[in-house]
């Protein structure tokens, strides 16, 4: 099974909503990323967890939380979003950060 | 700066012929893959090159690495309109994170 989840695959929220979305993997892989993706662009990196611990983060501003809470889910809590946040949100995870890389369907974000 | 450049952005290709997508990376990395977008959807994983030299092939598809000139290549051979897509290549420089490149808008024409 090589297959990431996400849910859920469209949002459409308000500035002034909280949501959250969520990402499952039941492969055994170690990272996880969250990618955010305009379009005609390619994805940027917002976080990576390395064995449930957040090691990167892109200077992403603090109205996106990530949260890692066990080994195959991910998820990614949304709060005062801009318009300018709507995008394609990408989760994808590999066996170790050297590996390649499975991203999952995407959500699809809009910010009204 | 840890940079990945493809070109052409955008290639527009008749259908039955065949042609190159090229990927140059900034410093040394062992580890490209090639990723395949289609409108709208995610990213498919296309071709893991792990090596010096490596090829992999996949139906009209081949990519190659060569780590000395810090390129690689995607190549069509007898181009469908099935193809028709966003192709990125990407690398992992060893920082945990992989570097896209801008993508290529194929579009393969009757």
């Amino acid at each position: 099974d090589t297959e990431v989840t996400q849910t859920p695959k469209h949002l459409v929220m308000g500035m002034t909503n909280k949501k959250s979305l969520k990402c499952e993997q039941h492969m055994g892989h170690r990272a996880m990323y969250w990618y955010k993706q305009k379009a005609k662009k390619p994805p940027e990196l917002m976080f990576v967890y390395s064995y449930e611990k957040l090691s990167i983060n892109e200077s992403v501003p603090s109205r996106f939380s990530p949260e890692c809470p066990n080994s195959s889910l991910l998820n990614l809590h949304l709060h005062a979003l801009q318009p300018e946040d709507s995008a394609l949100y990408l989760c994808a995870s590999s066996q170790d950060w050297r590996d390649e890389q499975y991203f999952g369907p995407g959500t699809r974000l809009t910010v009204t | 700066e840890l940079k990945v450049e493809q070109n052409p952005l955008f290639l527009s290709m008749q259908e039955g012929k065949n042609y190159t997508i090229y990927c140059n990376y900034s410093t040394t990395s062992d580890r490209l893959y090639w990723y395949r977008q289609d409108p709208g959807k995610s990213l498919e994983s296309l071709f893991v090159l792990l090596s010096n030299g490596a090829v992999k092939q996949e139906g009209r598809l081949m990519a190659s690495l060569d780590t000395k000139a810090r390129l690689s290549t995607l190549h069509i051979t007898a181009a469908v309109h099935d193809l028709s897509a966003t192709y990125f290549c990407a690398v992992n420089f060893g920082n945990e994170k992989l570097t896209f490149g801008t993508g290529t808008r194929l579009t393969i024409i009757p």
